[in-house]
């Protein structure tokens, strides 16, 4: 079945350490989401790419970066997580800008 | 005002009745619209879009009205497995550059 798959589903990590999320998707689409969502809040988008082009938030912090290397993956680096950080971390892809999203699992990252 | 509103609820409602979920939008200029269902812990799941001329999926049916910048998700013949948080979620997208936003959700329990 096509899919967006995210590893790894739960991720430990410490005060400072860098941490890579990843995300990979069978479904052939251009566009691809990253989302933080925290407890009992709307996911929020941090940045999306169309095919290589990348869109940043604005209020994105400069501590997040992302990768695609290609259309099937992407890639989420937190270069000094902090506390605040902790979180799901949703992934999604879409056929088009403006279509409906197809979410990834997510991966839950703790912060220690 | 918050671009995307949404009631938290919670709406406890019996099993077999019918309930109705609102949500507006302040950016006139929004495009496209979609209503995602969120199990706790779980990742969205792109439920139905949602067009002008109103559009029917069993037992929902979703209705946009633009001139009062409104969507809306009705659900007839409530089952125990609709309980969840219903999400509605808003696009603007012109040219490469793509603005989602997420309403923080209506929580939906439905009651044996």
């Amino acid at each position: 079945d096509a899919m967006v798959i995210q590893n790894p589903r739960y991720q430990v990590t410490q005060f400072g350490k860098p941490v890579t999320l990843s995300c990979s998707q069978t479904l052939n689409h251009n566009v691809m989401y990253w989302y933080q969502q925290k407890s009992s809040q709307a996911p929020k988008l941090l940045f999306h790419y169309y095919d290589k082009d990348f869109n940043n938030e604005a209020d994105t912090p400069d501590n997040f970066q992302s990768r695609r290397p290609n259309t099937s993956f992407c890639f989420l680096d937190i270069r000094s997580p902090g506390l605040g950080d902790a979180a799901m971390y949703l992934c999604a892809t879409a056929g088009t800008s403006g279509s409906g999203q197809y979410f990834g699992p997510g991966t839950r990252l703790t912060v220690t | 005002r918050k671009e995307v509103e949404q009631d938290p609820g919670p709406f406890n409602v019996p099993e077999g009745a019918t309930v109705a979920f609102n949500c507006t939008y302040s950016n006139s200029a929004s495009q496209s619209f979609f209503w995602y269902r969120q199990d706790c812990r779980k990742e969205p799941k792109l439920l139905m879009s949602v067009y002008s001329s109103g559009n029917e999926d069993g037992r929902f049916t979703a209705q946009l009205n633009r001139a009062s910048q409104y969507i809306s998700l009705l659900i007839r013949d409530s089952k125990l497995s609709d309980s969840a948080t219903y999400l509605c979620v808003v696009n603007f997208y012109s040219g490469g550059y793509q603005k989602v936003t997420f309403g923080t959700g209506t929580k939906l329990q439905v009651i044996p």
